[in-house]
């Protein structure tokens, strides 16, 4: 089945100890998210990807980064966590730029998740 | 810009009882409506949209959902429960460029 697979589920790292977390997908969709989503909280989209074109949210610190290096895999690194980043984190895909029309562009398909620890 | 509130943050529930889950949005705009489910440490999972026509959207696991234009609405409903449905609900809705969240409804179905 066509899905989006995220890697490791499971993360802990240390205070200030660079962390990568991963995201493939088989959809051959063209948008890729990643969401912040801190305990009983609501997801918190942190940037996203257009084909190659990088979007980051206004309030995205700077400590996070993100690569995508082809359409399949998109990454999200944590250059210096902080115990305040442990959240789980979730990538999700669209077939087409939310607000283009038609319910390909409209519908996210997410991964199961990267829960972050952070010591 | 476009939003929506989850009005219960919590709803216990007996099992085979029928549940609903409120949701309102606020737009001026064509409206997106999306409820999805997490179960506890998963990623969220598609459980109905709502881009256009049929007021009444149909979703997965025997769930459905009405849009309701006078009211804002687009409350979630579930005629009988299981404990298989005990998650975390949550209301969404397309602004510009994002999907964006209500604050969640925890379910908690009982025997």
């Amino acid at each position: 089945d066509a899905m989006v697979i995220q890697n490791p589920r499971y993360q802990v790292t240390q205070f200030g100890k660079p962390v990568t977390l991963s995201c493939s997908q088989t959809l051959n969709h063209n948008v890729m998210y990643w969401y912040q989503q801190k305990s009983s909280q609501a997801p918190k989209l942190l940037f996203h990807y257009y084909d190659k074109d990088f979007n980051n949210e206004a309030d995205t610190p700077d400590n996070f980064q993100s690569r995508r290096p082809n359409t399949s895999f998109c990454f999200l690194d944590i250059r210096s966590p902080g115990l305040g980043d442990a959240a789980m984190y979730l990538c999700a895909t669209s077939r087409a730029r939310i607000g283009t029309g038609g319910s390909g562009a409209n519908v996210l398909t997410f991964g199961a998740g990267s829960r972050l620890t952070v010591l | 810009a476009q939003s929506v509130t989850q009005l219960d943050s919590q709803v216990p529930v007996f099992e085979e009882a029928p549940v609903e889950l409120r949701c309102n949005y606020s737009s001026s705009v064509s409206v997106y409506l999306f409820w999805y489910v997490q179960y506890p440490n998963q990623g969220l999972q598609l459980l109905l949209k709502y881009l256009s026509g049929s007021t009444l959207v149909k979703g997965i696991n025997g769930f459905e959902a009405e849009f309701n234009k006078s009211q804002t609405s687009f409350h979630l409903r579930k005629p009988s429960v299981h404990i298989s449905d005990t998650a975390e609900y949550f209301c969404a809705s397309t602004n510009d460029y994002k999907l964006s969240f209500g604050a969640g409804t925890t379910v908690t179905v009982r025997a």
